[in-house]
């Protein structure tokens, strides 16, 4: 199993401005899963940090926009660039450690 | 491309009664799948993960079932509790390191 922890829960930020969550597990893992869940929405995979190598984007997520680090096994950060509107959301850290998949209690974005 | 499908998006019932949520996906190629909780505006909680292999998982009150050949997968949920009401959603994963993809969940009310 894994616990992650998240940090900030939650925020409200203005428009044009940066906000970097950060994400803990209490365990080493290979990969880490960063998710957007826009309000009413499923989950959208935005990236996966491997410690040591640049993070694998997938398709609509730039690294301008999202840049990720993972500097050790337990430990990655995403930052939410140039915030708008739009990008108000949840924000959800994943590790699969185990092929069971566990997820952060999630950051809470605002952005007016 | 894998789609996942949960419906109905929405289901309210009265306290103690037995329920079933639904969860179908395109391509029956998977590695697994797994049923999550939400509650609003947290993260995800596993419920259970059924390996491609097996047909079943319990856990306390939930049993899932799992019918690769059709594309389907339910969770049982026994006597209901309004501490059962949230969003359950189910995710399937093509492969062991492969992404997982998401339903849209069924938002749960139970009501006393």
């Amino acid at each position: 199993s894994a616990v992650i922890s998240q940090k900030p829960s939650r925020d409200i930020c203005q428009r044009g401005t940066s906000l970097t969550i950060q994400c803990q597990v209490d365990s080493q893992v290979t990969m880490m899963f960063w998710y957007r869940q826009q309000p009413g929405q499923s989950l959208t995979l935005i990236a996966t940090a491997n410690q040591g190598s640049e993070a694998t984007y997938e398709s609509g997520f730039v690294i301008d926009k999202f840049p990720i680090s993972r500097p050790n096994l337990t430990f990655s950060t995403l930052t939410v660039s140039n915030m708008s509107p739009e990008d108000s959301s949840i924000y959800l850290c994943s590790v699969d450690p185990d092929e069971t998949q566990y997820f952060g209690p999630g950051t809470r974005l605002l952005v007016l | 491309k894998q789609e996942v499908t949960q419906i109905p998006a929405a289901l309210s019932v009265p306290e103690g009664e037995n329920l079933v949520l639904n969860c179908s996906f395109t391509d029956s190629a998977i590695y697994n799948l797994q049923w999550f909780r939400q509650d609003p505006g947290k993260g995800l909680t596993s419920l259970l993960l059924i390996q491609s292999s097996q047909r079943e998982q319990t856990s306390g009150r939930l049993n899932a079932s799992l019918d690769k050949s059709s594309g389907r997968s339910t969770l049982y949920i026994a006597a209901s509790q309004p501490g059962d009401s949230a969003t359950y959603l189910c995710a399937v994963r093509p492969t062991n390191a492969g992404k997982s993809t998401f339903g849209d969940g069924t938002t749960l009310t139970v009501k006393p």
